[in-house]
């Protein structure tokens, strides 16, 4: 199995709303990933994790939670988010001591 | 001065010519350079990666190094319409063994093969 897969596809919430995206990979990798992408500008790192720790968080809002429960899953919890976080959210994953990062199909998420 | 740059194009070629894309970057301890394609609408797909200084020939493609000038290229001969899309360049910083690392990635340049 050589893919990552990401569920919802689609998403629609409110600025009220609690909702969670869903990431799976197995692929044995023990790093994964979580990057946002707005329309016309390429992705930016959110979140690593490795060997389920998170190790990298590049000063996202607290509205946005990473969490890791297991090698194969990644979840990214949301809540209290703006219209401008509206985007491509994509996961990926590889091997810890590899660049070569593995991109998942992404959740298009329109916040109202 | 951004980590990662591309040309931001568009690019245009004809079809069965020779497409050459370009990208610098910053940190010179970089070990790892890749280019993604990514179709619009869909995910960044890995289509090289490149480590040492040289070329890398994988089919229609050929990834260029050169660590000194901190410079990555693409060269896609024979272009097809199906390769209309954005190229990203993305140089992996920061990898601390075991940690996973950080893919940085250039603007992109957006390809067209006209038929």
């Amino acid at each position: 199995d050589t893919e990552v897969t990401q569920t919802p596809k689609h998403l629609v919430m409110g600025m009220t709303n609690k909702k969670s995206l869903k990431c799976e990979q197995h692929m044995g990798h023990r790093a994964m990933y979580w990057y946002k992408q707005k329309a016309k500008k390429p992705p930016e790192l959110m979140f690593v994790y490795s060997y389920e720790k998170l190790s990298i968080n590049e000063s996202v809002p607290s509205r946005f939670s990473p969490e890791c429960p297991n090698s194969s899953l990644l979840n990214l919890h949301l809540h209290a988010l703006q219209p401008e976080d509206s985007a491509l959210y994509l996961c990926a994953s590889s091997h810890p001591e590899e660049g070569r990062k593995y991109f998942g199909p992404g959740t298009r998420l329109l916040v109202l | 001065q951004k980590e990662v740059e591309q040309n931001s194009g568009p690019l245009s070629v004809p079809e069965g010519a020779i497409a050459s894309l370009n990208c610098t970057y910053s940190d010179r301890v970089s070990q790892s350079f890749f280019w993604y394609r990514q179709y619009s609408g869909k995910s960044p797909e890995l289509i090289m990666s490149i480590y040492s200084n040289g070329d890398k020939e994988d089919g229609r493609f050929t990834a260029q190094l050169n660590k000194a000038s901190q410079y990555v290229s693409l060269l896609i001969r024979d272009s097809q319409p199906s390769d209309s899309a954005t190229y990203l360049c993305a140089v992996n910083m920061g990898l601390i063994y075991n940690q996973g690392g950080k893919l940085i990635f250039g603007q992109g340049t957006e390809l067209s093969v006209k038929p």
